[in-house]
């Protein structure tokens, strides 16, 4: 079944660890997102991609990087987690930049970092 | 960037009309964006609009203002299945798409 694959799906993580989350999609979509969810807060965009080989900053991009290697892939990589890092990190896609251009979004990956 | 504003909860009676109000604040305005999302799962798109007035599909419909900055989100026939999260979003000219905080809408028998 096409989609997005999220991994892992749950992590607990000790503060100053390395961590990267792993995001790949199979549409062929050009345009990739990273969204942390916090309850009351809701979604908020961390980093995104419009195309393979770019990336940009969006509302909350401290702490964490991203890359776009290719159309497929897009890590999230958080260098030295912090308590505040914990949160639900959503991975989303779509397939064009423009004209409807609908989020589909991944399972998600609950992160606690202790 | 973005400042929207939506309800954070609402209840309502199965086979009742629900109406969520949206109201945002945008540098650049390039389209809104309605989802739904159940306690515990991803976000599933519902509805879009970028020009003025109604999209109907099916129980849910969709209303937008540019002028107003203001959109709402018409659930009708309300079912037990739709107690879930609604979430407006806005997506801005450099098409990055920033999202309300969300309304929990719980129907009740």
């Amino acid at each position: 079944i096409a989609g997005i694959t999220q991994a892992p799906t749950s992590q607990i993580l000790a503060a100053g660890r390395r961590m990267t989350l792993r995001c790949t999609q199979d549409m062929r979509h050009n345009a990739m997102y990273w969204y942390r969810q916090d309850l009351g807060l809701g979604l908020r965009l961390i980093h995104y991609s419009n195309t393979a080989g770019t990336t940009g900053k969006g509302e909350v991009p401290d702490g964490y990087s991203v890359s776009r290697a290719n159309t497929d892939d897009f890590p999230l990589t958080l260098a030295s987690a912090v308590p505040s890092q914990t949160s639900v990190y959503f991975c989303a896609s779509s397939d064009s930049a423009g004209g409807s251009g609908e989020l589909f979004f991944g399972e998600g990956s609950r992160l606690t970092v202790l | 960037g973005q400042n929207i504003d939506q309800p954070t909860e609402m209840t309502a009676t199965e086979g009742a009309i629900v109406q969520i109000n949206c109201t945002y604040q945008t540098s650049g305005f390039n389209g809104l964006f309605w989802y739904q999302q159940h306690a515990g799962e991803a976000p599933t798109f519902l509805s879009y609009n970028v020009l003025d007035g109604l999209e109907e599909k099916g129980r849910f419909s969709s209303f937008l203002s540019r002028s107003k900055g203001y959109s709402y989100l018409l659930l009708k026939e309300l079912q037990m299945k739709d107690s879930a999260s609604y979430l407006c979003a806005v997506r801005d000219r450099d098409y990055k798409l920033s999202f309300g905080a969300g309304t929990t809408v719980t129907v009740r028998a």
